[in-house]
């Protein structure tokens, strides 16, 4: 298993502009999060799902943010006419339904809107 | 509203020293999960311990122990014998039923 992986691993837009991220979760895993990180923060919880079905959702995730888990399996982050103030480390994780929820992070994708 | 609050921003310890994190809590839950989680410089967050609130016992995984007040909602760890590789940011957690909150976090530095 090699674990969640998230692409791109960096990205830099002009404010304006949509931007999409994507997570592949460890395969088995049915839950997939998606957090918010700035510098010298912890994370912010965005949304997650459960398969595929998107259970909860932050009220940090402005009518600009847009998540989907089609399948179950991947996910995707899109982010509509990016402003300066999201730009961030965007994580995912994934974990199993049972066992205590014990979330594995993938490495995330840093937004830069210039 | 659940929150999580870790009041040490940065703290430093000797190598092969013990060295304690804290860690403080707000949920009207009476079920949920804690968690303390490592993330080294530039690296991903990995989990180092977790513990269920229905358990009165403190988790223990080889080097780090944590310190579980469910009344007092306090969950604190323990590093002991410290090694120049657990210098990292640490992340409290909390898991509740769709809530999920992390602190923001105390780095760690160890001192050769």
């Amino acid at each position: 298993d090699t674990g969640v992986s998230q692409n791109p691993r960096h990205k830099i837009t002009k404010r304006g502009q949509n931007v999409t991220f994507r997570c592949d979760p460890i395969s088995e895993h049915n839950r997939l999060y998606w957090y918010r990180q700035t510098l010298g923060q912890g994370p912010e919880f965005l949304t997650y799902f459960q398969n595929e079905a998107q259970l909860e959702k932050s009220r940090l995730l402005s009518d600009r943010f847009s998540a989907e888990r089609p399948k179950g399996s991947f996910s995707t982050l899109e982010i509509q006419r990016t402003e300066q103030g999201d730009s961030a480390m965007y994580l995912c994780a994934s974990s199993l339904m049972t066992g205590g929820y014990e979330q594995y992070f993938g490495p995330g994708t840093r937004l830069t809107v210039t | 509203a659940q929150t999580v609050t870790q009041s040490q921003p940065e703290m430093s310890v000797q190598e092969a020293e013990t060295v304690t994190l804290s860690c403080t809590y707000d949920t009207s839950e009476s079920d949920y999960y804690l968690f303390w989680y490592k993330q080294p410089p530039s690296r991903q967050m990995i989990l180092v311990i977790r513990q269920e609130a229905y358990k009165q016992q403190n988790a223990t995984e080889n080097r780090f122990s944590v310190n579980f007040q469910k009344a007092a909602k306090s969950f604190s760890l323990k590093i002991s014998d410290s090694q120049l590789g657990d210098a990292a940011m640490y992340f409290c957690a909390y898991n509740g039923f769709n809530k999920f909150y992390f602190g923001s976090g105390t780095k760690l530095n160890v001192k050769p």
